[in-house]
């Protein structure tokens, strides 16, 4: 069974202090990982999508890169307006990925103080 | 601007009074899915379609139907609600299953309450 695990839980940072957040995987094949921000109340938006090994994404402060087990997503001098729950999300190949399925991690809260 | 939406946001309702939330994109999207999301269990699949016409079960399809007569909409219909359907829905589409074309894009939610 497909699986995601993300750490911390919360992360409460200063403005300006950088920090990581992680997504393990069990995935039996990885089609895809994908990070999604979600503020309160709202649904999930886009950030980034990786599909192999040692490939890496950017935009703005946020930094993602992937391993074989592990997803990182790097927010480098955070503000306040990048408090949000962060999601990570995998797509398996084959009949599992029908729909386009994803299967969620329970996403890390960070809360940026200026 | 190109979207997900679904109606209602919020709703109240009781015990088996039979229910639809509507789910609308303007992306010309082949790809549509409903999750629900809960504390501590994250976003599950309900169910998805892959064009009109075609849909098929996810994770967690119990007590939920849906249909895809056309290709903007993707209703989920909840016949005999339970208390247990309470949670945060959410619909999302995607245009295609290549790299590039996978990106699921989510509606804003709707927070359904069961008494």
């Amino acid at each position: 069974e497909d699986q995601v695990t993300q750490s911390p839980e919360a992360l409460r940072l200063q403005e300006g202090e950088s920090s990581s957040l992680n997504c393990s995987y069990t995935v039996s094949g990885l089609r895809g990982l994908f990070w999604y921000r979600q503020d309160p109340g709202k649904g999930p938006e886009f950030l980034f999508t990786l599909y192999s090994a040692g490939e890496e994404k950017e935009k703005e402060r946020l930094k993602a890169t992937l391993t074989k087990k592990e997803s990182f997503l790097h927010i480098t001098a955070p503000k306040p307006e990048d408090s949000a729950t962060y999601l990570c999300a995998v797509q398996a190949r084959g009949i599992k990925a029908a729909g386009n399925k994803l299967t969620f991690g329970g996403g890390t809260r960070v809360l940026v103080k200026p | 601007e190109a979207q997900v939406t679904q109606n209602p946001r919020y709703l109240i309702t009781v015990t088996g009074k039979k229910l639809t939330v509507t789910c609308s994109q303007n992306m010309n999207h082949e790809y549509m899915s409903w999750y629900r999301q809960d504390p501590g269990l994250g976003l599950r699949q309900i169910y998805y379609s892959m064009n009109v016409e075609v849909t098929d079960k996810g994770d967690v399809p119990e007590g939920y139907k849906v249909s895809r007569k056309e290709k903007r909409n993707f209703p989920l219909i909840l016949e005999s609600p339970s208390p247990n359907q309470t949670s945060l829905y959410f619909c999302a589409s995607s245009s295609g299953q290549s790299r590039g074309t996978d990106t699921q894009y989510f509606g804003p939610g709707t927070r359904l309450t069961v008494l």
